[in-house]
């Protein structure tokens, strides 16, 4: 059982390129999120989703999308990185009656 | 929106000692939860502990607890017996209940050194 995986571990992209970040689990989770952590700030939400198929904007969606197609992935896309997009991104999974998130253990952006 | 306050940034504690770590909430809700976790250099979040609103007694994990007043919005966490593994920071965070998704609000944290 491996929890919650994120990849890359590390990624530096140039302003104006596109890039996935990457998020599975293999605990049957319905729910799944995507949150930055920025130095000041905290961990905000940016998309999450309730099960296969449906996704919702959480605080900060602007410059991301996301999908799910299948209960264990929920990648993160950003169409067109910019600077303001450096941070440290976790996915995180919970389920119906838990109230508890399940980390991974963080990509590290940066963007130059 | 809910808020959450962290007005700590920063705190030190002698190895053995106790500390205690403040957050604050706003919200217009009956039924939440309220969590703190911590996040050592490795950057693994890790739940340390978690109270339910409706609960009143206060929750304990070993030597975490915490001190939860519903009526003044406030949720400390009182570390016990420091220890150098403690060295971390911590976020408290607030969900409310039956959120589809189960979404958090973090606090924006505080690091906490053991000093030994």
């Amino acid at each position: 059982n491996a929890g919650v995986t994120q990849t890359p571990k590390f990624q530096v992209l140039k302003t104006g390129q596109s890039m996935t970040l990457q998020c599975a689990q293999d605990m049957n989770h319905e729910y799944m999120s995507w949150y930055r952590q920025d130095p000041g700030m905290g961990l905000r939400l940016i998309h999450y989703s309730v099960g296969a198929g449906i996704t919702d904007q959480g605080e900060v969606p602007n410059g991301y999308n996301v999908s799910r197609s299948t209960t264990e992935d929920f990648p993160l896309r950003l169409l067109s990185a910019a600077p303001s997009q450096t941070s440290v991104y976790f996915c995180a999974s919970s389920y119906e009656g838990n109230y508890e998130q399940y980390f991974g253990p963080g990509t590290r952006l940066t963007v130059t | 929106a809910q808020t959450v306050t962290q007005s700590q940034p920063e705190m030190s504690v002698q190895d053995a000692e106790t500390v205690t770590l403040s957050c604050t909430y706003d919200t217009s809700e009956n039924n939440y939860y309220l969590f703190w976790y911590k996040q050592p250099p490795s950057r693994q979040m890790i739940l340390v502990i978690r109270q339910e609103a409706y609960k009143q007694q206060n929750a304990t994990e070993n030597r975490f607890s915490v001190n939860f007043q519903k009526a003044a919005k406030s949720f400390s966490l009182k570390i016990s017996d420091s220890q150098l593994g403690d060295t971390a920071m911590y976020f408290c965070a607030f969900m409310k209940h039956d959120r589809p998704g189960n979404q958090f609000y973090f606090g924006t944290g505080t690091s906490l050194t053991v000093i030994p």
